[in-house]
């Protein structure tokens, strides 16, 4: 089945970019998928790439697929304390696209 | 604008008591899922429904049971607690655009 890997820890200082890595093992993935979560709290969706897509971005978030290399990544521009959470990235698979596999999560601490 | 609702937010059982896990969406979406969160694992698949009547096994299925009897809830049982399903259980709904999501999550404590 698929399996989602990515690093368990970052550390960035306040106003620099983040980047979060991510690669997965399903070529047939058709979505790939950024989670956010705070301490405590549930799943916010970031963001999400159609697998024919090579780039999506929103903001302060760009998001890059390498599709040939299984590989996707999250860029965060001028990183804010705010940020420090865990990321979470998700590739779906299964017939339909339904079920989504995770990674172990990405803790993002933002030092001041 | 609910979204995806669980209930309750903390339990506490004893080994061998049974429980359910309520969760229910107000979106109209077809397809639920019941996901398990432990420290350092990410979130695992532990059941899914495609509609009302149509349940699945994910990737952790064992001591749990699901039903889907309407399309807006999708309970998970517990039918004989034990300490391996202390845990965080998150609900989710997906519809159009391929958007999940998830509720504010179960944490649960057996001893």
């Amino acid at each position: 089945g698929e399996d989602v890997e990515q690093s368990l820890f970052l550390s960035v200082r306040e106003g620099d970019s983040s980047v979060i890595n991510c690669t997965y093992t399903d070529s047939s993935s058709t979505y790939l998928y950024w989670y956010k979560q705070e301490p405590g709290a549930g799943l916010q969706l970031l963001t999400y790439i159609f697998s024919n897509m090579d780039m999506k971005q929103d903001q302060r978030l760009t998001v890059l697929l390498n599709k040939k290399d299984k590989h996707l990544s999250l860029r965060i521009a001028d990183t804010q304390t705010g940020d420090s959470a865990i990321y979470f990235c998700a590739a779906s698979s299964g017939a339909g696209s339904y079920q989504l596999t995770f990674g172990k999560g990405t803790k993002l601490s933002v030092i001041p | 604008n609910a979204g995806v609702t669980q209930t309750p937010k903390f339990q506490v059982l004893k080994t061998g008591q049974s429980m359910t896990l309520q969760c229910a969406q107000d979106m109209n979406h077809e397809y639920m899922s019941w996901y398990r969160q432990d420290p350092g694992m990410g979130l695992r698949l532990i059941h899914y429904s495609v509609g009302a009547g149509i349940t699945d096994q994910g990737e952790v299925p064992n001591g749990y049971n699901v039903s889907r009897s309407t399309t807006e809830d999708f309970p998970l049982r517990l039918l004989s607690a034990a300490p391996s399903q202390t845990s965080v259980y998150f609900c989710a709904s997906r519809g159009e655009g391929s958007i999940q999501y998830f509720g504010a999550g179960t944490r649960l404590s057996v001893l």
